[in-house]
């Protein structure tokens, strides 16, 4: 059970480049979450999904795409990078949890990526 | 939407000191309050949570209160050790809303000195 991974763990795009991020799941929680990470920002929410099929925006949206094809995966896509999206990015899932007895986040360990 | 502020930013407090870090939330559909951990390089990790049907939440040295009138939630951290030197975020959810998604404090980075 490796819970949510994120690949790759780092990356360098040049600006203008395009790539994208992965997330997968494997405990078949139904919403997906994609955050940037920036100093004294905390997290910051980029797009969600509450299934397969479904993708919205969250609070800073712009310059970001999303799929969610298949319930496992969540993609988050950069079409041309900017130096201003430099960031951290983390993925989380959730779902009910019956030890929690709430809705707990499970985080991958993080994406780094630099745009120079 | 939610909007949640976390003070200090930083925070230095001498090993075996008490450490507060405090949040204010705007939204008051909000009913779910995490507090998470993050260690350099790591992933967020919970520490402790607590819901609005409940005033106070204590687990060992870790303790979380909260006061629904006034919108705000504290973290308090008694006898700290070096091992605590951390950022901590703080985050809300609503109970309404199909998508479950936290929002996030600014974040606390503590350092406890030896």
């Amino acid at each position: 059970n490796a819970g949510v991974t994120q690949t790759p763990k780092f990356r360098v795009l040049k600006t203008g480049q395009s790539m994208t991020l992965l997330c997968a799941q494997d405990m078949n929680h139904e919403y997906m979450y994609w955050y940037r990470q920036d100093p004294g920002m905390g997290l910051r929410l980029i797009h969600y999904s509450v299934g397969e099929g479904t993708t919205a925006k969250g609070e800073v949206p712009d310059g970001y795409n999303v799929s969610r094809l298949k319930k496992q995966n969540f993609l988050l896509g950069l079409e041309s990078a900017a130096p201003s999206q430099t960031s951290v990015y983390f993925c989380a899932s959730s779902d009910w949890d019956r030890g929690l007895g709430d809705y707990g986040y499970t985080f991958g360990s993080g994406t780094r990526l630099t745009v120079v | 939407g939610e909007n949640v502020e976390q003070h200090p930013s930083t925070l230095s407090v001498q090993e075996g000191d008490s450490a507060v870090i405090k949040c204010t939330y705007s939204d008051s559909a909000s009913n779910y309050f995490p507090w998470y951990k993050q260690e350099l390089g790591k992933r967020p990790q919970l520490i402790i949570d607590i819901r609005s049907n409940v005033g106070e939440k204590k687990d060992q040295r870790i303790a979380v209160t909260l006061n629904k009138t006034a919108k705000h939630f504290s973290l308090h951290i008694t006898e700290t050790q070096p091992e605590d030197s951390a950022v901590y975020f703080c985050a809300a959810r609503r109970s309404s809303g199909s998508a479950r998604q936290l929002t996030f404090g600014s974040g606390t980075q503590l350092t406890v000195l030896p």
